[in-house]
């Protein structure tokens, strides 16, 4: 079956411009993740949602980052005014979200590459 | 709040040889523990978990032995072939999310 998507594959803006990275989770996958990838750096935790709903935004680096995710399905990650050192891959997780504590199989999407010049 | 160390940074080992990698946790709720494999410019890629209850767990030439009392756990490869090359990233479960260590480039030398 399909596996997760995302859009834009590269985006490159100036800074100051705002943007919007799509995520495609996987079909009845109740939760979606969000990671930010720096240039050979690990995997920084953004955002998840169980369905619709955000319960832990704990990793969104300012006020300027967003995401929402509508009809349990596609989530959007917004960066407002963005800035040079919001450059990174940004990746998306889905998994089923059937076992207590975070423990189901998160499967990657490609990531979306965002250069801010 | 929930650290993740994850050693050695890189790791470089000869065709055949075996490569272990250690990751130490620090939330003792914490009771699944995936490993990841990216390859340059790709997504990461799940090759092998494991869950507190048990203590270890193999698939081929791949291993995780998991320490609850300790809090760590490693990734073991063994007879390393030039494919097995990427970046390796462990990762622990921390209040329904997954937190990950910074990660370790294995490079496997034919």
């Amino acid at each position: 079956g399909a596996g997760v998507s995302q859009s834009p594959s590269n985006k490159v803006t100036e800074k100051g411009k705002d943007v919007e990275l799509r995520c495609d989770p996987i079909s009845g996958h109740t939760a979606l993740y969000w990671y930010r990838q720096s240039l050979g750096q690990g995997l920084e935790f953004l955002i998840y949602f169980q369905g619709n709903s955000a319960p832990d935004k704990s990793g969104l680096p300012s006020d300027r980052f967003s995401a929402e995710r509508t009809g349990g399905s596609v989530s959007t990650l917004t960066i407002q005014r963005t800035q040079q050192e919001d450059s990174a891959v940004y990746l998306c997780a889905s998994s089923l979200d059937e076992l207590a504590g975070g423990g189901d199989t998160q499967y990657f999407g490609p990531g979306t590459r965002l250069t801010v010049l | 709040g929930e650290n993740v160390e994850q050693h050695p940074s890189t790791l470089s080992v000869q065709e055949g040889d075996s490569a272990v990698i250690k990751c130490t946790y620090s939330d003792s709720a914490s009771n699944y523990f995936p490993w990841y494999k990216q390859e340059l410019g790709k997504r990461p890629q799940l090759i092998i978990d494991i869950r507190s209850n048990v203590g270890e767990k193999k698939d081929q030439r791949i291993a995780v032995t998991l320490n609850k009392t300790a809090k760590h756990f490693s990734l073991h490869i063994t007879e390393t072939q030039p494919e097995d090359s990427a970046v390796y990233f462990c990762a622990a479960t921390h209040q329904d999310k997954l937190i990950f260590g910074t990660g370790t480039r294995l490079q496997v030398f034919p």
